[in-house]
């Protein structure tokens, strides 16, 4: 089946350092990825979709000068949590459509960054 | 954003015994999916059900689908310890690629 790969899979990081997350499609080509901000006990919410090739589309009140994503091949998108503050401590989860079309088919997720900022 | 609005929040229940979980939404759909999410992790697709579709089965996993009331349910059977985790409804949106996630269930299964 599809795999997505996350990582780091946690990271502490001091007040205003950048940290990277990267996002992998092991076993297919992702022309779209999706990155998600989870508070504890919460539902997902839509950060930005990232476009191989292009730029990404962020969610409306999603700072594009602070959540930079790349996606530089099909098989790999990062965000980069810039400047980070303790505000930014979140779970932060990747993931892909599996299926040959963004419709009817099912999202792979990866397992998720657990960002702490001290 | 959020379109899926689930129920109940939480559910707790004991071992072998069925789980009900419900999803109702706003918006014209291709498609409804359900996943599940074990703590701290990434979330897992269990079932996808198209909007001509009114039910499907997967092992355990029952899920219907009533466009005309804009509803879902997903009902796990005989569940097990290890069915414990959130379960999260997703929307498939007519002309709109994202998903929208609902707020979820928490199911405890109970040994």
């Amino acid at each position: 089946g599809a795999v997505v790969s996350q990582h780091p899979s946690r990271v502490i990081c001091k007040s205003g350092t950048s940290v990277k997350i990267e996002c992998r499609s092991l076993d297919f080509q992702a022309t779209t990825m999706f990155w998600y901000r989870q508070f504890p006990k919460q539902s997902l919410m839509l950060m930005a979709t990232s476009n191989e090739g292009s730029k990404a589309t962020y969610e409306q009140g999603v700072e594009k000068d602070k959540f930079l994503i790349n996606h530089a091949s099909l098989t790999l998108s990062t965000l980069t949590v810039t400047s980070a503050h303790p505000e930014d401590s979140s779970f932060y989860i990747c993931s892909a459509r599996g299926g040959t079309g963004l419709y009817n088919s099912p999202l792979h997720f990866g397992n998720g960054t657990r960002l702490t900022v001290t | 954003s959020q379109q899926g609005e689930e129920d109940p929040q939480a559910l707790s229940i004991q071992e072998g015994e069925n789980a009900t979980m419900n999803c109702s939404y706003k918006t014209s759909i291709n498609n409804l999916q359900w996943y599940r999410q074990n703590s701290g992790r990434g979330l897992v697709h269990l079932i996808l059900i198209r909007s001509n579709e009114r039910e499907k089965h997967s092992g355990r996993l029952r899920v219907t689908l009533d466009t005309s009331k804009k509803s879902s349910s997903l009902l796990i059977t005989a569940s097990r310890a290890a069915d414990t985790a959130s379960y999260f409804c997703a929307t498939d949106a007519i002309n709109d690629y994202k998903l929208s996630f609902g707020a979820g269930t928490t199911v405890t299964v109970r040994a």
